[in-house]
């Protein structure tokens, strides 16, 4: 089975632009979270999609959002871009059943200058 | 408000050493615990799972333990590898949260040829 896949791997934006970045589910998978990683705040939980519908949501400003297809593939965006926006976005993905385990994508790395 | 620390926060052994890593977690009411490995500039990839109900997990050179009542995971690697340098992840899933991981902020392992 292929991996977890985010694309773009890399972006780099300027202050007060919009980014989408995506992520495609190992197949079978319909549960999608995303993680901002920073050097200073760890790992952080952004949302969590399941069937299209927001399942959970962490601690973050109305500017991160994010979205889910019918074929399970997900999408955040970031709107009016912050330097502190700079980190690695993760998305995970696993079944439903919330005893198995999470996967992880390589990531996208966002440089907001 | 669960919380999450790993001890110590970086670590350096020769190769061939055994070595425990630590993981405390603030709420016993956890689903289950999951260790990851993250190397650099990477995502995430996932080392065991271990339900709440269970007590150890293993997989090759890694042993993973679980107490839950005293909040805290270890992580033990059998004969260490220059190949097992990696910052090395605990995270605790919530039972009534679905899918969102609570990370600790990791342990930098380096392991000396």
């Amino acid at each position: 089975k292929a991996g977890v896949t985010q694309t773009p791997r890399y972006l780099i934006k300027t202050r007060g632009q919009q980014v989408t970045l995506s992520c495609s589910p190992i197949s079978g998978h319909r549960s999608v979270s995303w993680y901002q990683q920073t050097p200073g705040q760890g790992l952080q939980f952004l949302f969590e999609y399941f069937s299209e519908t927001q399942r959970n949501k962490g601690n973050f400003p109305g500017r991160f959002s994010g979205r889910q297809f019918s074929n399970s593939r997900s999408e955040m965006n970031v709107s009016t871009l912050e330097l502190g926006d700079s980190a690695l976005y993760l998305c995970a993905s696993s079944t439903r059943d919330v005893q198995e385990t999470q996967y992880f994508g390589p990531g996208t790395r966002l440089l907001v200058l | 408000k669960q919380e999450v620390t790993q001890i110590p926060a970086a670590l350096s052994v020769p190769e061939g050493e055994n070595l425990v890593l630590n993981c405390s977690f603030t709420d016993s009411a956890i689903y289950n615990l999951q260790w990851f490995r993250q190397d650099p500039g990477k995502g995430l990839t996932s080392l065991l799972l271990i339900q709440s109900s269970q007590r150890e997990q293993t997989s090759g050179r890694l042993n993973a333990s679980l107490d839950k009542s005293s909040g805290r995971s270890t992580l033990y690697i059998a004969a260490s590898q220059p190949g097992d340098s990696a910052t090395y992840l605990c995270a605790v899933r919530l039972g009534n949260q679905g899918g969102k991981l609570i990370f600790g902020q990791g342990t930098e392992l380096s392991v000396k040829p």
